[in-house]
């Protein structure tokens, strides 16, 4: 079945920096993917998605770019804010089968 | 506000009971998705149903099971409850009016099961 690695498990930066945040996958069948922001005691929010006719999205200072021959997706998160500090994940998933698999999660923290 | 709601909010019993969570999905949303939060095993999914109907099955235990009414929400039963069944049960729900995957998925906030 389809598993999804995501790196770094921790990420600090001081606010106005970038943060990068990097998913594969193993499925080439998997053709969605989305991004979620967790806050503490929150359900996850999604912050953005990409499906694999596209190669890049980009809202606001968020972006997500996808590379489908190597199989991996990431996270660019620019002028990073302290109420970006949260856990996020990646996920992905196929067209006929809706469930997410997900990421184990970043812990983003941004220090003002 | 994802427009998801989830009952109750808090859930603390012992071993050997029997619990249902509740699950109430977006207005107009056909699909609800159950998944388990952990912290050893992370978001884990558990089961989809659409319409009313089972529609995929994921990492559920046979003392688990779930169901959508004609009203569109839906239940999770956890049943002879273990003490590594305490996480945080999310539902969210899509609309896949046409289901062709892909759609976003809005979560609840969630449930938090303790087993004592």
């Amino acid at each position: 079945g389809e598993n999804v690695e995501q790196h770094p498990s921790t990420l600090s930066v001081q606010e106005g920096d970038s943060a990068v945040i990097k998913c594969t996958y193993s499925d080439s069948a998997s053709n969605y993917f989305p991004w979620y922001k967790q806050e503490l005691g929150k359900g996850p929010q999604l912050i953005i998605d990409i499906r694999s006719n596209v190669g890049e999205k980009k809202d606001q200072r968020i972006a997500v770019t996808l590379n489908k021959t190597a199989k991996h997706f990431s996270l660019h998160i620019t002028e990073t804010q302290p109420e970006d500090s949260a856990v996020y994940f990646c996920a992905a998933s196929k067209g006929s089968q809706g469930n997410l698999i997900f990421g184990k999660g970043t812990k983003l923290s941004v220090k003002p | 506000d994802s427009g998801v709601t989830q009952t109750p909010k808090h859930l603390i019993t012992a071993t050997g009971q029997r619990v249902t969570l509740r699950c109430s999905p977006r207005s107009g949303d056909l699909s609800v998705y159950w998944y388990q939060q952990s912290l050893d095993q992370g978001l884990q999914f558990l089961i989809h149903y659409y319409n009313g109907e089972e529609r995929a099955k994921g990492n559920i235990l046979e003392r688990f099971s779930a169901q959508q009414f004609p009203d569109l929400h839906s239940e999770l039963n956890l049943s002879s409850l273990e003490l590594g069944d305490s996480a945080l049960y999310f539902c969210a729900s899509s609309v896949d009016r046409v289901f062709l995957g892909q759609e976003t998925q809005y979560f609840g906030p969630g449930t938090r099961l303790l087993v004592l």
